[in-house]
């Protein structure tokens, strides 16, 4: 079965800082790996996906995300958090070829002026 | 376009009752998902209809739960009788196949409480 770890509850970084998010995943066979975002009181939306090719994936607001085979991880990044970056994030995990995505717990991201 | 439309956002029920939550996805999304939120859990993946057949049912927690998608624009999600631990946000989602693959829609949610 597919599943995605995030070690951390929270994650606190001053703003203006380099802001990342860790995530490992276990899956048989090749992943779909994502990121998706949650503000408060509102629903998922989705930040980044890595397919294939290029191990460094840019998407929405600045962020990026780096797939590395080898460690299985699949860690968020933004080289400079903003206040408004504070939010939920959430890694997930599909088979190839597969829409059934599973969550991670998700990880608060606290931004301090 | 509106995005995934969800209703009611809020319901507050008493244990036993029976709750409906409904959704509408995004025209010409073929795959519909519908998930529960809770602080416990966190995102749990109840049922998965694509081409309004449900595909995968396994997340349903048990017979009290049922979901419904009579056609490509509209899905319900049913509990009956309703208890305090299905107090939770339930989230529905869209998405489309081929090289959208999991780029999944979310509605707003809907917050049911149970008393």
């Amino acid at each position: 079965a597919q599943s995605v770890a995030q070690p951390e509850d929270q994650v606190n970084v001053a703003e203006g800082n380099p802001l990342t998010v860790k995530c490992t995943y276990s899956v048989s066979g090749n992943p779909y790996l994502f990121w998706y975002v949650q503000y408060p009181n509102r629903g998922l939306q989705f930040l980044l996906k890595y397919i294939t090719g290029d191990n460094l994936v840019k998407g929405s607001y600045g962020f990026e995300a780096e797939f590395n085979k080898s460690q299985t991880s699949f860690h968020l990044k933004k080289p400079s958090a903003l206040v408004s970056d504070s939010a939920l994030y959430f890694c997930a995990v599909a088979l190839y070829g597969n829409n059934r995505l599973a969550f991670g717990k998700g990880n608060q991201v606290v931004v301090i002026p | 376009d509106a995005g995934v439309i969800q209703s009611p956002r809020h319901e507050v029920t008493e244990m036993g009752q029976e709750v409906t939550l409904r959704c509408k996805p995004i025209s010409g999304h073929n795959s519909l998902f519908w998930y529960r939120q809770t602080m416990m859990r966190g995102l749990e993946l109840l049922i998965y209809f694509n081409n309004n057949v449900p595909i995968d049912d396994s997340g349903m927690p048990e017979d009290r739960f049922s979901a419904k998608m009579p056609n490509a624009s509209f899905s319900t999600l049913k509990i009956q009788p309703s208890e305090p631990r299905d107090s939770a946000v339930y989230f529905c989602a869209s998405s489309t196949d081929g090289t959208n693959t999991g780029e999944l829609f979310f509605g707003e949610g809907s917050r049911l409480t149970v008393l």
